[in-house]
Order: structure tokens, then C-alpha cells, then sequence
């Protein structure tokens, strides 16, 4: 149980262009989902927290209008970079958490822009 | 502010013998802690969790250590195999049973398991 999925794996695209990224609960509903930024060979950062059926709550730092979070339901919130630029390249990971345990990660999306 | 840290940023072991991995913590208001194992280009594994009113849980090869008073968080791996190398990270955070608080990670440990 407590499985968490993310799509997609990989994705390379244009600078200037937009790129949306899903996370799922496979076998759980998942009221606040979470999303990370991980740079090469260092920890996660939290980018925001996705409430289902609320606005997210960005971290300082993170443009809430370039970093789009939407949590549809409860087993689904996307995260949309918008007008990315070269230095938006990095591994987004997705948590969420489960009641009494957790949170479980994703499995990573590799974004790459050129 | 608070964080939560490592003491060594790499380990290397001999197949077949035991590790630990260390963690300091510093936010004395956290009373859920969890280790994650994180492999190449993947995302974080959820490995063991420990609440502070424990000082001690085993899992399958695995247990950690929570010592509330140095505020220390250990993660021992029993028989290390090759499939364990990877980085490891430590998580805090706070008012599990509540309104949690955040999950702050800290830096990682990779650890290396020669054949």
C-alpha cells in the first residue's frame, strides 16, 4: 500500500514552454499531497503543499505563478512550470502523506529544458 | 534556524557487515521521525519511522535509534547488502497526530557497499 505515482519520468522541453507534471495516490486518498525540488547530490526542498479543493501553500522563495499546483481530487495534484527556463531543470518529487504514517514519495520526474 | 543534520556525508562498508547511519536534530519539538533511502535518479523510499515516545523499532534488517535527550537519530542496517547502497536521509517533523508540521530532511548520507 501507500503507493505513489508520478508522471512523467522524464520529460525534456523548449525554453519558454509550459510542462505539467501529475502525481497520484494509487491505493489512498491523500488530502495533502507535497511537492520537492531535488538538485544533484543534495536534499529535497519543499516547493509547496497541495490541499485538495484548496490553494497551495507556496515555501518563500518559489513563484506561485511559475510553479502552477493543482489538486483536483483526492488522489491527484499537478504541478505545471510554467515558461520554464534552463535553471527550472531538476528532479521534481511528490509526497503524500497517509494517516498515522508517511509521507510516501513518487517516484521523480526529470525535467530537462533547452 | 532548526535543522536536521548529518555527521558523516558518506559511509562505506564491507558486504555483510552491519551500518550505521547517523542524524542530528535540533528542533525539540519534533516527535515523528522517519528514514528514507533514495537510489539514483528515483525518489525517496520510505525505510523505518519512529515516534518520540519510542526509543527503538526494528524492521526487516533495519532498526533506528531515537535518543531524545543528545536529540541523535540512528539508522542501522543489519547484514548490509550491495543493493543498499544508495543515499539516505533523515526526516523530522512535528505534530504528527495533529496539524503536522513540515518534513524537514536533512543533507544525506551515501552510503557504498564494497563486494
Amino acid at each position: 500500500g501507500a503507493v505513489v505515482s508520478q508522471h512523467p519520468s522524464r520529460v525534456i522541453c523548449k525554453s519558454g514552454t509550459s510542462v505539467k507534471i501529475e502525481c497520484r495516490s494509487l491505493d489512498f486518498q491523500a488530502t495533502t499531497m507535497f511537492w520537492y525540488r531535488q538538485f544533484p547530490k543534495q536534499s529535497l526542498m519543499l516547493m509547496a503543499t497541495s490541499n485538495e479543493g484548496s490553494k497551495a501553500t507556496y515555501e518563500q522563495g518559489v513563484e506561485k505563478d511559475k510553479f502552477l499546483i493543482n489538486h483536483a481530487s483526492l488522489t491527484l495534484s499537478t504541478l505545471t512550470v510554467t515558461s520554464a527556463h534552463p535553471e527550472d531543470s531538476s528532479f521534481y518529487i511528490c509526497s503524500a502523506r497517509v494517516r498515522g504514517t508517511g509521507p510516501y514519495f513518487g517516484p521523480g520526474t526529470r525535467l530537462t529544458v533547452t | 534556524g532548526e535543522s536536521v543534520g548529518l555527521h558523516l556525508p558518506t559511509l562505506s562498508v564491507q558486504e555483510g557487515d552491519n551500518s550505521i547511519i547517523n542524524c542530528a536534530y535540533s528542533n525539540s519539538a519534533s516527535d515523528y521521525f522517519i528514514w528514507y533511502k533514495q537510489e539514483s535518479g528515483k525518489g525517496p523510499q520510505f525505510i523505518i519511522d519512529i515516534r518520540s515516545n519510542m526509543d527503538k523499532r526494528q524492521g526487516q534488517r533495519v532498526t533506528v535509534l531515537l535518543n531524545k535527550t543528545v536529540k541523535h537519530l540512528s539508522l542501522q542496517i543489519a547484514a548490509t547488502q550491495p543493493g543498499d547502497s544508495a543515499v539516505y536521509f533523515c526526516a523530522e517533523t512535528w505534530n504528527y497526530g495533529g496539524s503536522q508540521g513540515n518534513l524537514i530532511f536533512g543533507k544525506g548520507t551515501k552510503l557504498s557497499v564494497k563486494p
